[in-house]
């Protein structure tokens, strides 16, 4: 069974400061690595994929195999970054997408001014 | 507002009483999700629907929980006989599936349920 572990319940930093969100995941299969953020009184919503390899609000997600990790980096923090900020695990294999996500617990952000 | 939503938004219930929430995907997506979310977790995956079938459903998923989507639209989650442990916020999400890397799930507010 798949498993998503993020270690840090709560993540404090000021703003400008990199900030790194750490999240391990255990799957022997290829999986698909997403990362959700929840803003203060709204819902849920995708931020970023592994497959896109892409930047978004100065946020980035590699995918390294070999340490099971897929950890969220941002080099310079901003206050509207603070959220709830999940890590996500679908299976993804011989070219059929297994759609539901498997969480972590979750890791709230905050950026102090 | 043409994303997810759910309905209601709050319900409180009294221990043994039925509940049943509702789901509008967003227009033309034919997978719906429906997880859990306890306080202090994640999100945990319950059941889902490719258009009207019932794909996969989790062991979470205890006999006093059913859910339909008969017309391939929206969908119902019942919970029959409710118990202080069922008190939690259902989330509902939907996709345009299969569409392999591409999938993205787009969640509605949720529904927080409270039994007492």
């Amino acid at each position: 069974a798949q498993r998503v572990t993020q270690p840090e319940k709560l993540l404090s930093v000021f703003k400008g400061a990199p900030v790194e969100l750490k999240c391990n995941y255990s799957y022997s299969g290829s999986p698909e690595l997403f990362w959700y953020v929840q803003y203060s009184r709204q819902r849920l919503q995708l931020l970023l994929r592994h497959i896109s390899r892409e930047s978004i609000k100065g946020f980035t997600a590699d995918l390294n195999k070999g340490e099971t990790s897929f950890h969220l980096k941002k080099p310079f923090a901003q206050e509207e970054d603070s959220a709830m900020y999940y890590c996500a695990l679908r299976k993804y294999a011989g070219g059929t997408s297994y759609g539901k996500l498997t969480f972590g617990q979750g890791t709230i952000l905050t950026v102090h001014p | 507002d043409t994303g997810v939503s759910q309905d209601p938004r709050h319900k409180i219930t009294k221990r043994g009483q039925n509940v049943t929430f509702r789901c509008d995907p967003i227009s033309e997506h034919n997978r719906l999700y429906w997880y859990r979310q306890t306080l202090g977790q994640g999100p945990e995956f319950l059941t889902y629907f490719q258009n009207e079938a019932q794909l996969e459903k989790s062991r979470l998923l205890s006999d006093r929980f059913s859910a339909e989507r008969p017309k391939g639209s929206f969908s119902t989650l019942e919970i029959q006989r409710t118990e202080q442990g069922d008190s939690a916020m259902y989330l509902c999400a939907s996709s345009l599936g299969d569409r392999g890397l591409a999938e993205t799930q787009y969640f509605g507010p949720g529904t927080r349920l409270l039994v007492l």
